[in-house]
């Protein structure tokens, strides 16, 4: 299964399947991209980073990809589970002066057992 | 595991009241965050710090106000709690220099009759 962020808040996708989450940023002088997992009741985890040097970087069943052409992020995650069910989150630094982390809308994916 | 702790995780007080939302890190961290998170939201950073004595307002105009007299002690306050203040707040730092990753808590809930 695949959403579109923003347009498509929520995936549900049969365990077992991969899943894709998109995620769209905004400025072009971001430098480094970050994704979150968010369970019910608990602050967010880190999944996976990606500097903007880097088109591809893999972890566990995860695996995030850089377009920096058309700004845009997404997380894979291969063979969803059920503990893969949250609220996913990208964030970008701006690469101001704060390096703060600017975080977009999640995605809130489901795994159908 | 990150150890960032919050409490308290539950909060229920009425209009009016004066609230402290505390946050620790045993990490060693300079730098320290409050974000306000509605359920199922993105989360919009209202307060940070670079370090002891240092704090900063973030993207989200916020009543609260922050201190930082110890680096691993980063509370939040409330005057007078109200309705409007009903969220989640979450804390988290992170170690410039290294990455960007922040390292959240858990979040505390606030409800305010």
């Amino acid at each position: 299964g695949e959403s579109v962020g923003l347009h498509l808040p929520t995936l549900s996708v049969q365990e077992g399947d991969n899943s894709i989450i998109n995620c769209a940023y905004s400025n072009s002088a971001s430098d480094y991209f970050i994704w979150y997992k968010q369970e019910s009741g608990k602050g967010p985890q880190f999944i996976i980073d990606i500097r903007s040097n880097m088109d591809k970087r893999q972890g566990q069943r995860v695996t995030v990809l850089l377009n920096k052409t058309v700004k845009h992020l997404s997380l894979q995650i291969a063979a969803t589970q059920p503990g893969d069910s949250a609220v996913y989150f990208c964030a970008e630094n701006r690469a101001t002066g704060a390096n703060n982390l600017f975080f977009g809308t999640g995605t809130r994916l489901t795994v159908i057992p | 595991e990150a150890d960032i702790y919050q409490t308290p995780r539950y909060l229920v007080i009425g209009t009016g009241k004066k609230i402290t939302l505390e946050c620790s890190q045993t990490m060693g961290h300079d730098k320290m965050y409050w974000y306000q998170q509605d359920p199922g939201m993105e989360l919009h950073l209202i307060h940070y710090s670079y370090g002891v004595n240092s704090t900063e307002k973030g993207d989200l105009s916020s009543e609260s106000t922050v201190s930082r007299i110890r680096t691993e002690h980063f509370p939040l306050t409330l005057e007078s709690a109200r309705p409007s203040h009903t969220s989640q707040y979450l804390c988290a730092s992170s170690e410039p220099g290294q990455t960007y990753e922040q390292f959240f808590g858990p979040g505390t809930r606030l409800t305010v009759l």
